[in-house]
């Protein structure tokens, strides 16, 4: 257990419904990331956050996909109007301060989503 | 103990040998580098981390080798078990800056027989 907590675990949805996945960092992490990983792929950048502020997004993330982390806590990523292509495991990492050895990101152990 | 010279996207040893394993970085500035276990159906374990400043850095049973020239990263694993059996990752900070996001290499799946 690396002390970030995504939840649900599975979630299998049908194509064109929305989905909300939820992270919890590790409690003194100020910086969270949203992942996504396919099948023999290794994780790709979605979006990151330091504290409350949204600071980098990925040009995989379009206009269906929304991210917040509004007290700068846990943090959710919205799937709108799901897509077959969207099927994937999502991963959240956080990361405390600075930079180099010891500043490791932590991952959860990932929701995996099914669109049906 | 087996190495790859190239990427490879699997590795199969036995027991009791060492395994070496190969990414190439993508970008010069990159200052960190992390190498990650995945295994099936988990999210990535954290095994081992080196600065640019480094050339190598050693864990348990663990060793990273950094070579800046050719923008090359390797792991090696001292008397692989059947427990390291999983997906290998490096990843980079490809600017420098603390905020930014890992960026992973293509994983290489290490397969451990008994």
């Amino acid at each position: 257990d690396t002390g970030v907590s995504q939840d649900p675990r599975h979630k299998i949805t049908k194509r064109g419904q929305n989905v909300t996945f939820r992270c919890d960092p590790i409690s003194e992490h100020n910086r969270l990331y949203w992942y996504r990983q396919t099948l023999g792929q290794g994780p790709e950048f979605l979006t990151y956050f330091q504290n409350e502020a949204q600071l980098e997004k990925s040009r995989l993330l379009s206009d269906r996909f929304s991210a917040e982390r509004p007290k700068g806590s846990f943090s959710t990523l919205e799937i709108q109007r799901t897509e077959q292509g969207d099927s994937a495991m999502y991963l959240c990492a956080s990361r405390g301060g600075g930079t180099g050895v010891g500043t490791e990101a932590f991952f959860g152990q990932g929701t995996r989503l099914t669109v049906v | 103990g087996e190495s790859v010279g190239l990427h490879l996207p699997t590795l199969s040893v036995q027991e009791g040998d060492n395994s070496i394993i190969n990414c190439a970085y993508s970008n010069s500035a990159s200052d960190y580098f992390i190498w990650y276990k995945q295994e099936s159906g988990k999210g990535p374990q954290f095994i081992i981390d080196i600065r640019s400043n480094m050339d190598k850095r050693q864990g348990q049973r663990v060793t990273v080798l950094l070579n800046k020239t050719v923008k090359h990263l390797s792991l090696q694993i001292a008397a692989t078990q059947p427990g390291d059996s999983a997906v290998y990752f490096c990843a980079e900070n490809p600017s420098g800056q603390a905020g930014t996001a890992l960026i992973f290499g293509k994983g290489t799946t290490l397969s451990v027989s008994s």
